[in-house]
């Protein structure tokens, strides 16, 4: 089983969308959890980061934490075609850094 | 912003020679990471350093890589016999502390092309 799975997608809505991304894992260790979108051949860029279960919110972002189920969420709200990349879910335990990427979802936005 | 920067952005090089990676991390960060990217998978853990040191690696950073703090500001990666599967996306990260789960900040990446 692999550690964090992603759907890859494509994803693509029109302009103004809510964008609905998602990920499990499967180890119970992973304690923080961030989102990152990557433009292409760029690097990683954050985008959220949490630790407790439940909603977080900045801006047009939310992400969503569920510990029980090992599913993490992120929404965009307003979705803009500036928006079209890949979205990276990523863990690590409590005790380093060493991040764990899901394969990331590519989502295109159309005008 | 202060960012992470990478040089080259790209690098060709041929099989069996080595390659040095260039990164200047956030000037305050004091954790220092490295990942790859082969084309179409996963982001990839290489190697954490810290004080002067790794503090963890993974399996695919064997004995052909090593990583190196040359100057206060400098952190590198270095191949030693390049291997085509080397072919791939490099980055750098760095963070300002650790164990807290400090988010990392990544650099634009070094494309890496072995041939």
């Amino acid at each position: 089983q692999k550690e964090v799975e992603q759907d890859p997608g494509p994803l693509s809505v029109p302009e103004g969308a809510i964008v609905s991304l998602n990920c499990t894992y499967s180890n119970s260790a992973f304690q923080y959890f961030m989102w990152y979108r990557q433009y292409s051949r760029k690097g990683p860029e954050l985008l959220m980061y949490t630790y407790s279960s439940g909603n977080k919110e900045d801006g047009r972002f939310t992400a969503q934490v569920d510990k029980s189920s090992k599913y993490i969420s992120l929404f965009i709200r307003d979705s803009q075609p500036s928006d079209s990349a890949t979205y990276l879910c990523a863990t690590t335990k409590a005790a380093g850094n060493k991040l764990t990427f899901g394969g990331g979802t590519r989502v295109l936005v159309k005008p | 912003e202060p960012e992470v920067t990478q040089t080259p952005s790209h690098q060709v090089t041929q099989m069996g020679q080595e390659v040095i990676l260039r990164c200047v991390p956030i000037s305050n960060h004091l954790y220092f990471y490295w990942y790859r990217q082969i084309l179409g998978q996963k982001v990839e853990f290489l190697v954490s350093f810290y004080n002067n040191e790794i503090s963890e690696k993974s399996e695919i950073f064997d004995d052909q890589f090593s990583v190196e703090r040359p100057d206060g500001s400098n952190f590198t990666l270095k191949i030693r016999s390049t291997k085509l599967e080397d072919s791939a996306m490099y980055f750098c990260a760095s963070s300002e502390i650790q164990g807290a789960g400090s988010p990392l900040h990544f650099g634009n990446g070094t494309r890496l092309t072995v041939t």
